[in-house]
């Protein structure tokens, strides 16, 4: 069974610019979370999307976007970029229901901004 | 608003010692994750637990929870270099599957 993926794996953006990250859940998972992880901050949660909705929201300013197609692949959008968002973007998968709980991570985007 | 305390945050061991890494966490919650991750690579679950008393064991790894006291354990035996790595837990309440809140990590260093 093929794991998670997310595309781009590495990105070099100019600040100011927007980006779009990419990310396949394992199929038949339709749960899809975003996380940011930096030295500083650590890991913090972005977004998750269920069925194409957004089910919860992180503490993160509007020029972060996503979204979730029928096929349960997902999008994030990162608008007007700063330095502070060079990061690693992880996004994970799952099943999202009580009896199947488990999240898979996917390898991660790392988006260096300058 | 949840918050997750985990500590050390530096650990280092010798090989063969046996060690425990703490986390702590602030409002109630129903499961609690353990990951592992490698210098530049994703996270890779290690344990959830799903109740209190829960205890789950993987080779050297043994996690526990007390959903009482808000504390999940994760302990080392007779530790390896394997093992270095950095650790986290997050726990989870049931209305936010999907949203899973980390502690800072325990960077988790073995030396021969």
């Amino acid at each position: 069974k093929a794991g998670v993926t997310q595309t781009p794996r590495y990105l070099i953006k100019t600040r100011g610019q927007q980006v779009t990250l990419s990310c396949s859940p394992i199929s038949g998972h339709r749960s899809v979370s975003w996380y940011q992880q930096t030295p500083g901050q650590g890991l913090q949660f972005l977004f998750e999307y269920f069925s194409e909705t957004q089910r919860n929201k992180g503490n993160f300013p509007g020029r972060f976007s996503g979204r979730q197609f029928s096929n349960s692949r997902s999008e994030m959008n990162v608008s007007t970029l700063e330095l502070g968002d060079s990061a690693l973007y992880l996004c994970a998968s799952s099943l999202s229901d009580r009896n199947a709980y488990e999240q898979y991570f996917g390898p991660g985007t790392r988006l260096t901004v300058t | 608003e949840l918050k997750v305390e985990q500590n050390p945050l530096f650990l280092s061991m010798q090989e063969g010692k046996n060690y425990t890494i703490y986390c702590n966490y602030s409002t109630t919650s129903d499961r609690l994750y353990w990951y592992r991750q490698d210098p530049g690579k994703s996270l890779e679950s290690l344990f959830v637990l799903l109740s209190n008393g829960a205890v789950k064991q993987e080779g050297r790894l043994m996690a526990s929870l007390d959903t009482k006291a808000r504390l999940s354990t994760l302990h080392i035996t007779a530790a390896v270099h394997d093992l270095s790595a950095t650790y986290f837990c997050a726990p989870n309440r049931g209305t936010s599957y999907g949203k899973l809140t980390f502690g800072q990590g325990t960077i988790l260093t073995v030396h021969p």
